[in-house]
């Protein structure tokens, strides 16, 4: 089927591996952050969010870091697997309003075994 | 439990054609959302609806698009006199409220011949 970020920046580890994926978002005043995973044919999938008050937010081996300093986010995903293989977006909740997403370039992730 | 839910999952549509597209969010949810999203890029926001009133439809490209969330549930995305540049995946994402997580379904996908 068709692919989702046929040019998209990669990112190539092995399983095992920790993987950061960077993302730069565009407005300081955004006060809400969301990262996605995306496979083919799929809807983004929520991965983990944080609020504009938090730089650093844990999951379940991921981890969200915000630094609204240099409008910032990264995700970082542990003993990354096979099956992590897709394109992420960051997106970033601007004014007016606060509700609709903006959302940055993506990046894909290929987990080699 | 169920996830938000869009149909149909295809369509091909005759350009000058109109198309309709549902989206049926998750039981509860007060904010709904519809996003365009073209090959290789991230989603983009198209309109926003709170229960049943539309409170932002600054993305809309052009006033042949029209969305309706008549009672604050299921919404559709109307395209009228469809063009071959309105061929794109049409996602449709919800969530309980602001700082809340959107949740997408896995799109329609449209094609205009």
């Amino acid at each position: 089927g068709e692919s989702v970020g046929l040019h998209l920046p990669t990112l190539s580890v092995q399983e095992g591996d920790n993987s950061i994926i960077n993302c730069a978002y565009s407005n300081s005043a955004s006060d809400y952050f969301i990262w996605y995973k995306q496979e083919s044919g799929k809807g983004p999938q929520f991965i983990i969010d944080i609020r504009s008050n938090m730089d650093k937010r844990q999951g379940q081996r991921v981890t969200v870091l915000l630094n609204k300093t240099v409008k910032h986010l990264s995700l970082q995903i542990a003993a990354t697997q096979p099956g992590d293989s897709a394109v992420y977006f960051c997106a970033e909740t601007p004014p007016p309003g606060f509700q609709k997403l903006v959302f940055g370039t993506g990046t894909r992730l290929l987990v080699s075994p | 439990g169920a996830g938000v839910s869009q149909s149909p999952r295809y369509k091909v549509a005759k350009r000058g054609q109109d198309v309709a597209l549902r989206c049926d969010p998750i039981s509860g949810h007060v904010s709904l959302f519809w996003y365009q999203q073209a090959l290789g890029q991230g989603p983009e926001f198209l309109t926003y609806f709170q229960n049943e009133a539309q409170l932002d439809k600054s993305g809309l490209p052009s006033d042949r698009f029209f969305a309706e969330r008549p009672e604050g549930s299921v919404s559709t995305l109307k395209i009228q006199r469809t063009q071959q540049e309105d061929s794109a995946v049409y996602l449709c994402a919800s969530s309980p409220g602001r700082e809340q997580p959107q949740h997408f379904g896995d799109g329609t996908r449209l094609s205009i011949l």
